[in-house]
């Protein structure tokens, strides 16, 4: 099956630096997700971008399918970043959100 | 809009006995559910897919019986743990996928989650 990787595993930030989150895929995906998994466990939607960039506030996301990777960009980060920031795919053929293991931030006041 | 509910937030239970968790989607109408499992500092598990009107597809190594799904209606799925165990103790988290005005894309939105301690 399709393997999601994610970059790096662990990440600890002083507040108001800006860092870069990678996401690679194994395979073709029709359906990409960034997710931020907030200490209490709730998953916040971040981006739906199987390709192409997206920007939302500090937050941008950029998929490059055909080289099967995305980014997730944080820039002028806060303590609220903090958490863990999951990408999940949808494979062609597939009917399953596959998820990677994750990066956990802290973000240093 | 695409809220998704669970309840309880949390349960604690003794062994032996049944769980039962509810999923609503708030502002939608699901046809299909995800049910998750995570476990401390580790990734979501997808245990199994939740048809309405049909029975579940579970994940490979999974307990049918263990793990029951029932998909009543449109708005609603439930996943009930049946004679709990310690090691069933666990953050179940569901979903359900939300096309956007047919314009081809699905996005999948999740409930804030469950956390069953079986003691």
């Amino acid at each position: 099956g399709i393997q999601v990787e994610q970059s790096p595993p662990d990440l600890i930030l002083q507040e108001g630096a800006n860092s870069t989150l990678r996401c690679n895929f194994s395979d073709s995906v029709n359906n990409l997700q960034w997710f931020h998994q907030n200490p209490w466990g709730q998953l916040i939607n971040l981006f739906y971008i199987p390709s192409g960039t997206k920007q939302n506030g500090r937050l941008s996301a950029t998929t490059v399918a055909t080289e099967r990777y995305s980014l997730l960009y944080i820039s002028s980060s806060q303590t609220t970043d903090s958490g863990v920031y999951f990408c999940a795919v949808g494979y062609t053929g597939g009917f399953k959100t596959i998820f990677g293991a994750g990066t956990r931030l802290f973000v240093k006041a | 809009g695409a809220v998704v509910s669970q309840h309880p937030s949390w349960v604690i239970c003794k062994s032996g006995t049944s769980v039962k968790i509810e999923c609503r989607s708030l502002d939608f109408q699901a046809t299909t559910m995800f049910w998750y499992r995570q476990f401390p500092k580790q990734s979501l598990m997808l245990m199994a897919t939740s048809n309405e009107g049909s029975k579940a597809t579970y994940e490979q190594g999974v307990e049918k019986d263990k793990f029951l799904i029932n998909h009543a209606s449109l708005t609603l799925s439930t996943l009930t743990v049946t004679s709990a165990h310690p090691e069933d103790s666990s953050f179940y988290i569901c979903s359900a996928r939300v096309p956007w005005r047919g314009q081809g894309m699905e996005t999948q939105y999740f409930g804030p989650g469950t956390r069953l301690l079986v003691l």
